[in-house]
């Protein structure tokens, strides 16, 4: 149980794309997702709180235009890199916490997204 | 943002060996978790700890929360190949969002 879905895992485009990365809880609801960016060799960074139906919370010096989230249903949360530059190159990894058990649940991660702009 | 002090941050050992590695912080934490990612991949949970004191095995795997809430350690017994990886130790608190603190890693390395 407890999986997440995320997709695409690798993306390779042209610097001033915009990529859009999908997570989805496939086995549970999830009023609260996270995503997060990690650099090699290095633990994952928080980016922003994702919430169903209200605005993401986004953690310090992530630029909110610039990395755009929507959190549409309890299954699914997208995060829009736009107009992506070389220095937006790096995995982006989704996680989900279960709603409506407890208020103490494990978070359950995605597989990550290899983004690489050109 | 913050992190927790994980060590160590990288080991070599021989297959059939045991592992310790441990989380530590001047905060505390309701629940303790451990996750292990291969790479390319997101990480997995390993263990989830939720009461201070409490010691839960899964399999090969022993972790045990911390009585002042503010450490965890994770054993490993008898290594074996696929154990490689990074092993990632994750603080949670109760209410608001809930975000999660992780450690930077515990790269660990099994020679057969």
């Amino acid at each position: 149980g407890a999986v997440v879905s995320q997709h695409p895992s690798r993306v390779i485009c042209k610097s001033g794309t915009s990529v859009k990365i999908e997570c989805r809880s496939l086995d549970f609801q999830a009023t609260t997702m996270f995503w997060y960016r990690q650099f090699p060799k290095q633990s994952l960074m928080l980016m922003a709180t994702s919430n169903e139906g209200s605005k993401a919370t986004y953690e310090q010096g992530v630029e909110k235009d610039k990395f755009l989230i929507n959190h549409a249903s309890l299954t699914l949360s997208t995060l829009t890199v736009t107009s992506a530059h070389p220095e937006d190159s790096s995995f982006y990894i989704c996680s989900a916490q279960p709603s409506g058990v407890s208020d103490n649940q494990p978070q359950h991660f995605g597989d990550g997204t290899r983004l690489s702009i050109l | 943002g913050q992190q927790l002090n994980q060590s160590p941050q990288s080991m070599f050992i021989q297959e059939g060996e045991d592992v310790s590695m441990n989380c530590t912080s001047s905060s505390i934490f309701n629940t303790w978790l451990w996750y292990k990612q291969d790479p390319g991949e997101g990480p997995v949970l390993l263990i989830a700890l939720y009461k201070a004191g409490e010691l839960t095995s899964n399999g090969r795997l022993t972790a045990q929360f911390g009585i002042t809430r503010k450490d965890s350690f994770l054993n490993i017994s008898a290594s074996i190949p696929s154990d490689v990886g990074i092993y990632f130790c994750a603080g949670q608190r109760r209410g608001g969002y809930q975000k999660v603190t992780f450690g930077i890693g515990t790269k660990l390395q099994v020679i057969p």
